[in-house]
């Protein structure tokens, strides 16, 4: 059963580059049935994907983030990263990780999720 | 970026049943892409709770139902528990104008 935990600061100051971890447990990153992603949802607001990522290296991206978002992976030590540049108050939100299932193409598991505040 | 529209809250007794629509647009489910549904009760990470409009995961009780016409999809709480209260989100992929996965704007379920 893969499970999904998110870690990283909970607080970055406004302009810099937020940075988050994702650890998987129980399933390999390299498998070929699986994106890995991140999806954020703001204080009191819908959740957002923010963007996926095979193992192979290919990336995808909310369009809504103007080029902002980097994922990448470390696949000995099964985790998987996401940085997040030029922060603004806005950025303020819960990260959850996430596991895509390429069949049926949805999201799980989640992890928990980690909340991130933009501040100075 | 599309967002899919579903009522903010339902409410219903122990054992009632409530139902949750998500409408979307021609670039979303009405342009045919699958809708899956999370549940995401008080304190814990969200989780599948229905996937390609109809179908429960392993151990999603059956009380729990989805369904799919044109450019909206439902879910039902038939006999609705207490442990159901929390908040509920439709998912889907909207195509146009920029291709990502969107959700819905999220229903809180409270039982009286």
């Amino acid at each position: 059963q893969l499970q999904m935990e998110e870690s990283g600061p909970g607080l970055v100051k406004p302009s810099e580059t937020l940075s988050l971890t994702c650890t998987v447990s129980g399933g390999s990153i390299s498998s070929n049935n699986h994106y890995w992603g991140w999806i954020r949802q703001p204080p009191g607001k819908g959740l957002e994907w923010m963007g996926n990522m095979y193992y192979s290296g290919s990336t995808y991206y909310n369009p809504s983030l103007k080029g902002r978002v980097t994922i990448s992976m470390d696949m000995s030590k099964n985790q998987f990263f996401l940085r997040l540049s030029s922060v603004t108050a806005a950025d303020t939100a819960v990260y959850y990780c996430v596991s895509i299932d390429m069949v049926p193409d949805c999201f799980d598991p989640w992890g928990q999720g980690t909340l991130v505040t933009v501040s100075s | 970026q599309s967002v899919l529209t579903q009522p903010p809250s339902v409410s219903g007794a122990p054992g009632q049943r409530v139902t949750i629509s998500c409408t979307g647009s021609s670039s979303d489910i009405g342009a045919g892409y699958d809708v899956h549904w999370y549940q995401h009760l008080s304190g814990t990470a969200p989780k599948l709770l229905i996937y390609r409009n109809t179908n429960r995961p392993s151990g999603v009780p059956d009380r729990f139902s989805g369904s799919k016409s044109g450019t909206s999809a439902s879910l039902a709480i038939t006999g609705l528990q207490p442990e159901d209260e929390g908040d509920y989100y439709c998912q889907s992929y909207d195509s146009s104008p920029s291709a990502a996965y969107v959700f819905g704007t999220g229903t809180k379920v409270t039982v009286l």
